[in-house]
């Protein structure tokens, strides 16, 4: 099956706990995408990766690092987690980055005490 | 600066009853846009794209229509069922641009 996949789906976790969040996609796809949503600001973008070993930041990629390695996953590393990341994190990935349509993962809901 | 918002945040309608959801968009060299459908615990979903050389496209029960002179586009859902009940955003995307820009979204409640 066609599927964009991200773990945990939830985590609790405390401030300054270096933590990692998995994507992976199963659709050879190129582009890779990373999002936040927060309530009344909807879906952000954090990072993106138009392909292997190349990665850009979005609109809020202050505290976030991300990589991308091999073409199916792109990780997103949060080093010194702080509470206003406390967030529904989405992952999404689409074979062109620019006019195609990309297709999100399940989510992961973070919260950061 | 760009963005992609939406006319209502709530919109409830009656079950068996066609729904429209309205979003307009700021930046006129948009060409390509998509409606995805949000249920409670999941990611958004694709349910229909259009790109700019055409003004309405079908799908099943879906129909997206796109008017560019006034920047306006608007997702018809026709007899509108229980599972219909999600939040509904648009997004669009041009070329030169690596991102999706989202609507804020609106929440389709089916009222039974």
């Amino acid at each position: 099956e066609a599927q964009v996949t991200q773990n945990p789906r939830y985590l609790i976790t405390v401030t300054g706990k270096k933590l990692t969040v998995t994507c992976s996609q199963n659709m050879n796809h190129e582009y890779m995408s990373w999002y936040r949503q927060d309530p009344g600001l909807g879906l952000r973008q954090i990072y993106y990766s138009m392909n292997v070993e190349v990665t850009d930041k979005g609109d809020v990629p202050e505290g976030y690092k991300v990589s991308r390695k091999e073409k199916r996953n792109f990780p997103l590393i949060l080093e010194s987690p702080s509470p206003n990341q406390t967030s529904l994190y989405f992952c999404a990935s689409s074979f062109e980055a620019e006019a195609d349509t990309q297709y999100f993962g399940p989510g992961t809901r973070l919260t950061v005490l | 600066g760009e963005s992609v918002g939406l006319h209502l945040p709530t919109l409830s309608v009656q079950e068996g009853d066609n729904s429209i959801i309205n979003c307009a968009y700021s930046n006129s060299a948009s060409d390509y846009f998509i409606w995805y459908k949000q249920e409670s615990g999941k990611g958004p979903q694709f349910i229909i794209d259009i790109r700019s050389n055409m003004d309405k496209r079908q799908g099943q029960r879906v129909t997206v229509l796109l008017n560019k002179t006034v920047k306006h586009l608007s997702l018809q859902i026709a007899a509108t069922q229980p599972g219909d009940s999600a939040v509904y955003f648009c997004a669009e995307n041009r070329w030169g641009a690596q991102k999706l820009v989202f609507g804020q979204g609106t929440r389709l409640t089916i009222n039974p």
